[in-house]
C-alpha cells in the first residue's frame, strides 16, 4: 500500500526557516517525480514545488521561488521541502504527493502556520 | 504561466441534478487535465485524468470532456456523497495550476 507521511510542521515566526519531510512507502521512491502543493485555511489548492525522479529537474511557483528548496534523498525514500523567509501567506496545510499518469496519490498533510 | 479558470465558484444543486464544472485553459495543455474531489478534511481524490478518462474507483455518473481549451467535468445524477470542492489541474507545464475551484452545495 503506497503510503505519503510529512512531518516537520508547525508554528513559526515571520522570516525564519522551517524543513518539512514525506516518508514514502509502498513503492519504488526512487522511480517517482514527487511534488508539495499547500493549501491556505480555507482556500484552494495551489502547487509549490516539483522534483524530477532523480532530481534532475526541479520546478517552483513563483510564489516559493527564491525561498523554498525541494529535495530529496532516495536511499531514504524521503522527500523534502526547505523552507526560508517564511511570510504569513505561506500558512497553509502542506500535502506531499505522487501525480501519476492514471493515478495519485496524497499525504494527509502537514500544517505550517506562520506568526509572531 | 497557464491560468486556469475555473467556474462557476459556487453550484448549489439537487439530488439527481445533472452539473458541469468547467476549466478554461489560457494556453494549449492538451489533455494534460486532471479533476479532483475534496471533502472537508480529506485529502484530494483524482476523479478525471487526461481531460476524459475515469480514475480507478470513481463512479460512473462521473465524466470529463473537451471543447477546445475548455474542459469540464459532468455528473450525470447528482447524489448525496458527490457534495464536495472540486478542482481542476493542468501538468502540461510546471508551474502546475490548479483552478479556483468549486464549491458543490445543496440546493
Amino acid at each position: 500500500e503506497v503510503q505519503l507521511v510529512e512531518s516537520g510542521g508547525g508554528l513559526v515566526q515571520p522570516g525564519r526557516s522551517l524543513k518539512l519531510s514525506c516518508l514514502a512507502s509502498g513503492f519504488t521512491f526512487s522511480n517517482y517525480g514527487m511534488n508539495w502543493i499547500r493549501q491556505a485555511p480555507g482556500k484552494g489548492l495551489e502547487w509549490v514545488a516539483s522534483i524530477s525522479s532523480s532530481s534532475s529537474y526541479i520546478y517552483y511557483a513563483d510564489t516559493v521561488k527564491g525561498r523554498f528548496t525541494i529535495s530529496r534523498d532516495n536511499a531514504k525514500n524521503t522527500l523534502y521541502l526547505q523552507m526560508t523567509s517564511l511570510r504569513s501567506e505561506d500558512t497553509a496545510l502542506y500535502y506531499c504527493a505522487r501525480l501519476g499518469i492514471t493515478k495519485d496519490y496524497w499525504g494527509q498533510g502537514v500544517m505550517v502556520t506562520v506568526s509572531s | 504561466d497557464i491560468q486556469m479558470t475555473q467556474s462557476p465558484s459556487s453550484l448549489p444543486a439537487s439530488l439527481g441534478d445533472r452539473v458541469t464544472i468547467t476549466c478554461r485553459a489560457s494556453q494549449d495543455i492538451g489533455n494534460y487535465l486532471r479533476w479532483f474531489q475534496q471533502k472537508p478534511g480529506k485529502s484530494p481524490r483524482l476523479m478525471i485524468y487526461g481531460a476524459t478518462n475515469l480514475a480507478a474507483g470513481v463512479p460512473s455518473r462521473f465524466s470529463g470532456s473537451r471543447s477546445g481549451s475548455d474542459y469540464s467535468l459532468t455528473i450525470s445524477s447528482l447524489e448525496s456523497e458527490d457534495m464536495a470542492d472540486y478542482y481542476c489541474l493542468q501538468s502540461k507545464e510546471s508551474p502546475y495550476t490548479f483552478g479556483a475551484g468549486t464549491k458543490l452545495e445543496l440546493k
